[in-house]
């Protein structure tokens, strides 16, 4: 099974920053890697896809990118919103999906 | 707009069974893969159960492969999880949702959840 880990597992920001995450898989899974975005009490919500594509109406400060093994989820400029937690998905073992531990980003 | 309704979420005793309903709006059910995908209080998400657009082929999770069945019925636009052999560690939200319109393998909307509690 392809194992998935994310860093940093919580993240403390203001709004306004600049917010990486990165997701590291087992073994390489080209770019069959999603990013979805969970607030508290709430169902996850899918933010990109195959890496790098936007999903429809997520703002464009969010951004994807990597391939292979190494993957970054990128808030180009922190919304109050955005409090929550990250979690990434590979997509490349059909039908093992499995998803990272989350990273959790909360108010500095 | 899509909209995924689950439901059938209860408490129940180790080794009972429980049956979850998932009631799809606003897309064209029968045209897509649709998923389970359940998480454990404080916990992270895990995938369950996949089923293709038309039922034909269904696939599952090691923790719950002989446990579970999902199904779905297109003239209905239901998917449905019969889950048997119920344990503690299933314990979790579970919530069902849509293939994505490019790959199945992605989740692009998803219900609100449903909670099922295994406990004596």
């Amino acid at each position: 099974d392809i194992q998935m880990t994310q860093s940093p597992s919580s993240v403390s920001a203001s709004v306004g920053d600049r917010v990486t995450i990165t997701c590291r898989a087992s073994q390489g899974i080209n770019n069959w890697l999603a990013w979805y975005q969970q607030r508290p009490g709430k169902a996850p919500k899918l933010l990109i896809y195959a890496a790098s594509s936007l999903q429809s109406g997520v703002p464009s400060r969010f951004s994807g990118s990597g391939s292979g093994t190494d993957f970054t989820l990128t808030i180009s400029s922190l919304q109050p919103e955005d409090f929550a937690t990250y979690y990434c998905q590979q997509a490349n073992s059909f039908p093992l999906f499995t998803f990272g531990p989350g990273t959790k980003v909360d108010i500095k | 707009q899509v909209q995924l309704v689950e439901s059938g979420g209860g408490v129940v005793q180790p080794g009972g069974s429980l049956r979850l309903s998932c009631a799809a709006s606003g897309f064209t059910f029968s045209s897509y893969g649709m998923h389970w995908v359940r998480q454990a209080p404080g916990k992270g998400l895990e995938w369950v159960s996949l089923t293709r657009y038309d039922g034909s082929n269904t696939y599952y999770a090691d923790s719950v492969k002989g446990r579970f069945t999902i199904s779905r019925d297109n003239s209905k636009n239901t998917l449905y999880l019969q889950m048997n052999s119920l344990r503690p560690e299933d314990t979790a939200v579970y919530y069902c949702a849509k293939g994505h319109d490019t790959s199945w393998y992605y989740f692009d909307y998803w219900g609100q959840g449903t909670l099922v509690t295994v406990s004596s």
